[in-house]
């Protein structure tokens, strides 16, 4: 079963405009990454975040992570066309094989101009 | 610009064909994944390699094996190719740092 659970599965927003996805993972994890799958490609690493960490910044991307909740949220600010892409969460859960990551389905976003 | 290379974009196999397909890193990790992706389920984990000639299992491991004879190359294998193995497969590969580098992918079409 997938570790990682995207919210919403699609999306749909104006240039400009803020994307927010959820992740819920159900078992313990070491980090949580955010990665982006352009149209049928290969995924992009965007962030990391330890599990002793609360919020992350990488440019337009902003990542939080609960593990109270056992959730992250991906936030990008001041979308653009560029971002229409799919996000996948992933976990490295703390009884896995070091590495060894579980992805979501992915959060598919459609930027529109 | 380092990178993971995957042999094909696009593969059409016949069922019961054998088939290979080869990623190639060049930045030296360790670690390798292979990776398949289908609608609405994610990526899913065939097998993992720590090491060269080390192979351990991941999620789906059935109907395929893999080879690691060289810390560059991890090759996935369809022992006897099914249509239920149509997919997208995807190599990656990671170092110290945890983010794992994706290659493009090879969309394998069993027919």
């Amino acid at each position: 079963s997938q570790q990682g659970e995207e919210d919403p599965q699609a999306l749909s927003i104006q240039e400009g405009e803020n994307a927010t996805m959820n992740c819920s993972y159900k078992t313990s994890i070491n980090n949580l990454q955010w990665y982006r799958q352009n149209s049928g490609r290969g995924l992009v690493h965007l962030i990391l975040i330890r599990s002793n960490e609360r919020e992350k910044h990488s440019g337009r991307l902003r990542v939080t992570l609960d593990t109270s909740k056992k959730s992250s949220s991906l936030l990008i600010t001041a979308s653009r066309a560029a971002d229409t892409a799919s996000y996948f969460c992933a976990t490295d859960r703390a009884t896995d094989s070091w590495g060894k990551l579980q992805f979501g389905a992915g959060t598919q976003v459609v930027v529109t101009p | 610009d380092v990178k993971v290379t995957q042999s094909s974009r696009y593969l059409v196999k016949r069922t019961g064909e054998k088939v290979f397909l080869e990623c190639v890193q060049d930045m030296d990790h360790e670690n390798m994944f292979w990776y398949r992706q289908d609608p609405g389920l994610g990526l899913r984990l065939i097998y993992f390699s720590y090491d060269v000639k080390m192979k351990e299992k991941g999620d789906i491991p059935e109907g395929y094996s893999v080879s690691r004879e060289k810390k560059e190359r991890f090759s996935l294998i369809l022992e006897s190719a099914s249509t239920n193995q149509t997919s997208m497969y995807l190599c990656a590969s990671t170092g110290t740092n945890y983010g794992y580098t994706f290659g493009s992918g090879t969309r394998l079409t069993v027919v």
